[in-house]
């Protein structure tokens, strides 16, 4: 069964160092996502990208944040400089679709996680 | 503003029982509403979906949930609980503000506990 994954599956850094987080969505997804779990609360929406570009951003995601998929595999999440408050899992997540009555195939399939611990 | 409940932080149940998660949520418009279960060092994984039609829909791992309109209410069910199913349940509903984009708003999860 197709899955997404995503690497590493823990990154330590230190504060203000930049990050990337990596993704590989499945194959004939269109729809990406990247969401945040601080430990211990509840799982935030942080941006969706589709057609090469955002389709919509939360709160959370400032200028420090940005998303890319460069070669059509890949989809990558950048923390310029990182902060303590940044430390979290962040969940990718893609879909073929978006939700809708006609068909079943839409919902979004989260990756593992990578633990970002920033120190 | 858009949200979803999950009231009970932990469901305590002994295997061979039923078992009820509980999620309310609050959204303008109609609701899609799904249900994710996180096992420990693993993602989201999607267990079942309302979108339309039938209020009872049924999802992974004969798990069940019913959408109640009028109670804004979408509980998750099984009739006989397993020790496997013993995970972290989510609640989620997209945002109906949202436009292209499935932003999916979560709960904050309920630890079900199945006990031999």
């Amino acid at each position: 069964e197709p899955e997404v994954t995503q690497t590493p599956s823990h990154q330590v850094t230190q504060m203000g160092q930049e990050v990337i987080l990596r993704c590989v969505p499945i194959s004939n997804h269109l729809y990406f996502y990247w969401y945040r779990q601080i430990l211990g609360q509840k799982v935030e929406f942080l941006v969706s990208f589709y057609n090469n570009e955002i389709s919509e951003k939360s709160e959370i995601f400032d200028d420090q944040f940005s998303v890319e998929r460069p070669d059509g595999s890949n989809f990558t999440l950048k923390i310029r400089s990182t902060k303590l408050e940044d430390s979290a899992m962040y969940f990718c997540a893609s879909s073929w679709g978006l939700a809708g009555p006609v068909t079943s195939y839409n919902e979004q399939f989260f990756g593992p996680g990578t633990r970002l611990t920033v120190l | 503003a858009q949200s979803v409940a999950q009231p009970e932080d932990q469901v305590n149940v002994a295997e061979g029982n039923p078992l009820t998660v509980k999620c309310t949520y609050s959204v303008s418009g109609n609701p899609y509403l799904f249900w994710y279960v996180q096992y420990p060092n693993r993602g989201l994984q999607f267990l079942l979906k309302y979108i339309t039609g039938d209020n009872l829909v049924k999802g992974s791992y004969g798990f069940e949930a019913e959408f109640n309109k009028s109670q804004t209410s979408f509980h998750l069910k099984k009739p006989s609980a397993l020790v496997s199913d013993s995970a972290l349940y989510f609640c989620a509903v997209r945002d109906t503000r949202s436009y292209n984009t499935d932003k999916l708003i979560f709960g904050t999860g309920t630890r079900l506990q199945v006990f031999p």
